[in-house]
């Protein structure tokens, strides 16, 4: 495998599920990054890991769990989500480069969830 | 508020017909800006870094630039595989991972 990995790529859950995300990195990063990307908005960031720490939570709803065991992996656990919370979510990651310098983030191809 | 606008929102081209699509942010502090291209079923691809007005960057029938209020992604005799959603993102310098997305300028070139 190489790049960013996520699975399951398509998703279909009820709103009393629980179920989980996985993304996984195979190019060393030492920052990974949940987004939500929906229909006509931009990309929003929800989370945001940087050596297993968590670093940023945009306000997102207490539903949305993440979890980072180690720089190569996160996954995103979902529970009681709203069919609202339907999205391509994705996960990407990117080097985490001394302050003032600038970096890119590597996007996995994403997992399309539908709540119904 | 840090704000990023990508127009148009949608564009056809004929193969061959070289256009441009624009970027422009309202940000407190500008770090870089980023170009990336996003294909259906796909996340997005990495295409362009910059840094600093002035500055510009090529790839193939690619082109981006930068000033101080704006991008532009300059397509020159596009082809169909050229055909994507092309992302401008924005990070700024009131957060480390502060990234800012706008909704995209979604290309259809026609053979």
């Amino acid at each position: 495998e190489t790049g960013v990995t996520q699975t399951p790529r398509h998703l279909v859950m009820g709103m009393t599920n629980k179920k989980s995300l996985k993304c996984e990195q195979h190019l060393g990063h030492n920052a990974m990054y949940w987004y939500k990307q929906s229909a006509k908005k931009p990309l929003e960031l929800m989370f945001v890991y940087n050596f297993k720490e968590q670093t940023e939570n945009n306000s997102v709803p207490s539903r949305f769990s993440p979890e980072c065991p180690n720089s190569s992996h996160l996954f995103l656990h979902l529970h009681t989500l709203q069919p609202e919370d339907s999205a391509l979510y994705l996960c990407a990651s990117s080097q985490d480069p001394p302050a003032g310098d600038l970096y890119e983030q590597y996007f996995g191809p994403g997992t399309r969830l539908t709540v119904t | 508020e840090d704000q990023v606008t990508q127009s148009p929102e949608a564009l056809r081209l004929q193969e061959g017909e070289s256009s441009s699509l624009n970027c422009s942010y309202t940000v407190s502090g500008l770090r870089g800006l980023f170009w990336y291209r996003q294909d259906p079923g796909k996340g997005p691809e990495f295409l362009f870094t910059l840094y600093s007005a002035g500055e510009e960057k090529e790839k193939e029938r690619l082109k981006a630039t930068l000033t101080k209020k704006e991008s532009f992604l300059h397509i020159t005799a596009p082809k169909p595989e050229d055909s994507a959603t092309y992302l401008c993102a924005v990070q700024v310098t009131s957060g480390t991972y502060k990234y800012i997305f706008g909704t995209g300028t979604r290309l259809k070139v026609l053979a």
